[in-house]
């Protein structure tokens, strides 16, 4: 069964460091979201792909957040520099349009 | 600002009990209503997708319905086990593509 990959499973970084993270969505699903989602809450939507355009960053604290999905396939979510408070589970999930989200095993990021 | 909201916030169920949540969203440019089921330290997981007024899905014990001109969607659960225990979550999507979360019914399952 296809899968929505994430890398890396596990990041420990020190605060004003840049982090990255990759998703791989499901072949032939052209929304991609990422979602940050701290322990106890609900996942919050960061940012919205349909295909490479973005459909929605309003979440997105774009002064050190940044994303990208240059050829609609694989995104990239970037961290810069990190704080403490971002220490989270960043999840990444992929549908067809208006379709069911799968989402990915997350990245678990620790910002010391 | 659109806002989906979702009732109860918590609910303490009997093993064995049946019992249903409610998902209210706004309806103007509505495109789907999904439901998800959310255990702690895991990914949601897909229950189920409603596009039209009057659908109903079915997973084993679990079913949902739709209503498109009142905005809102109820989950029902039947004979719950512990199993069932997490937090239930609705998202409503938008033909601006535009995807609402509600923020989750937290379903405690009694032995």
């Amino acid at each position: 069964e296809a899968e929505v990959a994430q890398s890396p499973r596990y990041k420990i970084t020190e605060k004003s460091q840049a982090v990255a993270f990759w998703c791989d969505p499901i072949s032939g699903h052209a929304t991609l979201y990422w979602y940050r989602q701290i322990l106890g809450q609900g996942p919050e939507l960061l940012v919205q792909f349909q295909d490479e355009s973005v459909v929605d960053d309003s979440q997105l604290p774009k002064d050190r957040f940044s994303a990208e999905r240059l050829k609609g396939v694989d995104s990239t979510l970037k961290i810069q520099p990190a704080e403490l408070g971002d220490s989270a589970m960043y999840l990444c999930a992929s549908s067809l349009v208006g379709g069911s989200q799968y989402f990915g095993p997350g990245t678990r990021l620790t910002v010391l | 600002i659109l806002n989906v909201e979702q009732s109860p916030q918590s609910l303490h169920v009997q093993e064995g009990d049946s019992t249903n949540f409610t998902c209210s969203f706004p309806s103007s440019n509505f495109y789907a209503l999904h439901w998800y089921r959310w255990e702690t330290a895991k990914s949601p997981e897909a229950l189920f997708v409603m596009t039209l007024n009057g659908d109903e899905k079915k997973k084993g014990r679990i079913s949902a319905t739709l209503n498109t001109k009142e905005g809102y969607s109820y989950l029902y659960i039947k004979g719950s086990q512990p199993e069932d225990s997490a937090t239930y979550l609705c998202a409503s999507f938008y033909s601006n593509y535009q995807l609402i979360w509600g923020a989750g019914t937290k379903l405690i399952i009694k032995p």
